[in-house]
């Protein structure tokens, strides 16, 4: 079955710290993987979206890696500030291309940045 | 360029009354899809329309249904709501295919 957990599903951290967000899928075949970052009332934003054979992938302060072998990506915080407090969700496309509705989506991590 | 807008923003119904939410996608983006987001099951894909045209479609009953007019805009109806309706519908818009998605803000429906 096509699934895509995340870990944690919550982490609270203090402003400045780092952190690292988790996103297991069993998705076959896949195409690409993208993070999203939501803010509480609003749609999903994307931060990065990486192909099978791209590793990493930087955006500003935000870091993925994508590991296609074990089936495992990484979101990675830098410095955190409080506008970083959102839901993050993984999302990976099977590649059977044409459709939005070949996106399998993660529950998210909810991350709250305090003072 | 305007992002993806959507109306209205929050919605309060009743059960068994019916809901149309509006979807205007960014423009030149003839993809426009729906999801339904609740806090215990995520992100939930509901259907996708292109030129008009339903290319894909979720797992929801059949009281959830959309349609997408030549100008890409789109609309959703749920008939016989639920309370189990209750959630956040997002739409997103993209140029076709699996390209990048730019999602709306949502309308956040609530069924008592």
């Amino acid at each position: 079955k096509n699934q895509v957990e995340q870990s944690p599903q919550s982490l609270i951290i203090l402003e400045g710290k780092n952190c690292t967000l988790q996103c297991n899928y069993t998705v076959s075949p896949f195409s690409n993987l993208r993070w999203y970052k939501q803010d509480t009332g609003r749609g999903p934003v994307s931060l990065t979206i990486m192909t099978f054979s791209e590793n990493t992938k930087s955006n500003g302060r935000y870091t993925a890696t994508l590991d296609a072998d074990t089936k495992q990506s990484s979101l990675h915080i830098t410095a955190s500030q409080l506008s970083d407090s959102a839901s993050y969700i993984c999302v990976v496309t099977l590649n059977y291309g044409g459709s939005q509705g070949n996106l399998i989506f993660g529950k998210g991590t909810k991350l709250s940045v305090k003072p | 360029k305007a992002g993806v807008t959507q109306t209205p923003r929050y919605l309060i119904k009743t059960r068994g009354q019916q809901v149309t939410l509006s979807c205007s996608p960014i423009s030149g983006h003839r993809s426009v899809s729906w999801y339904q987001q609740t806090p215990g099951q995520g992100l939930q894909f509901l259907f996708e329309y292109f030129s008009e045209t339903q290319r894909n479609k979720g797992n929801f009953p059949g009281r959830f249904s959309g349609r997408q007019f030549s100008n890409s805009r789109s609309e959703m109806n749920v008939s016989t709501l639920e309370l189990g309706d209750s959630a956040l519908y997002l739409c997103a818009s993209s140029l076709g295919g699996s390209a990048e998605q730019y999602f709306g803000p949502g309308t956040r429906l609530t069924v008592t």
